[in-house]
């Protein structure tokens, strides 16, 4: 089955402390990106990647890093939580941009306290 | 990156037509528009895509006017299980931006 993963599903944790979520697709897709939501606000691209090894910032990517090192894989590291990282955070992938059909991940529930 | 403006809400019943319509005056030639739907605590869901006219699909329509700066979505005959956040996304590049969507609420 064409899907997406994320790990952990729920996660809270305390400032400061390191945490990585991953996220792991099985379609072969060149594009992956990572979207955090909000109340009110939608959903915002942190990170995006559009190839192994290529990766660029979206509209808010302060205090998160991602990397691409296999194709399948991109985490997504908040290498200092704070709470206003406290946030519902949703992987994606997609063919290739401008497809127009991405496919979401379960999303992770963050909670810093 | 094209901004996209869409109603907040809005309310429909059982077996009405809900269209809702996503201005994006900045619109690029090169640019699509892509309609998702979003159900609480999920991830969104690819509903339709088009670049000009008409497109449809077992799930909506979209309308696209010659000008191409803004479009409509169809949805015929809701049921409450639509009810959820449409979002208009206007996309040729990497870099993505949902808005806020629309919060369509069908009742009985």
């Amino acid at each position: 089955e064409a899907q997406v993963t994320q790990n952990p599903r729920y996660l809270i944790t305390v400032t400061g402390k390191k945490l990585t979520v991953t996220c792991s697709q099985n379609m072969n897709h060149e594009y992956m990106s990572w979207y955090r939501q909000d109340p009110g606000l939608g959903l915002r691209q942190i990170y995006y990647s559009m190839n192994v090894e290529v990766t660029d910032k979206g509209d808010v990517p302060e205090g998160y890093k991602v990397s691409r090192k296999e194709k399948r894989n991109f985490p997504l590291i908040l290498e200092s939580p704070s709470p206003n990282q406290t946030s519902l955070y949703f992987c994606a992938s997609m063919g290739l941009a401008g497809e127009g059909t991405q496919y979401f991940g379960p999303g992770t529930r963050l909670t810093v306290l | 990156l094209a901004k996209t403006t869409q109603p907040i809400s809005m309310d429909s019943y059982e077996g009405q037509e809900v269209n809702i319509t996503c201005s994006h005056n900045n619109i690029a030639t090169n640019d699509y528009i892509t309609w998702y739907q979003q159900f609480p605590s999920q991830g969104p869901r690819f509903i339709i895509q088009g670049y000009k006219t008409k497109v449809t699909n077992e799930v909506a329509s979209l309308f696209i006017p010659a000008d191409r700066k803004s479009s409509t979505l169809s949805l015929p005959r809701v049921s409450l299980s639509d009810t959820a956040v449409y979002y208009c996304l206007v996309e040729n590049d990497y870099k993505l931006s949902f808005g806020a969507g629309t919060t369509v609420t069908v009742r009985a």
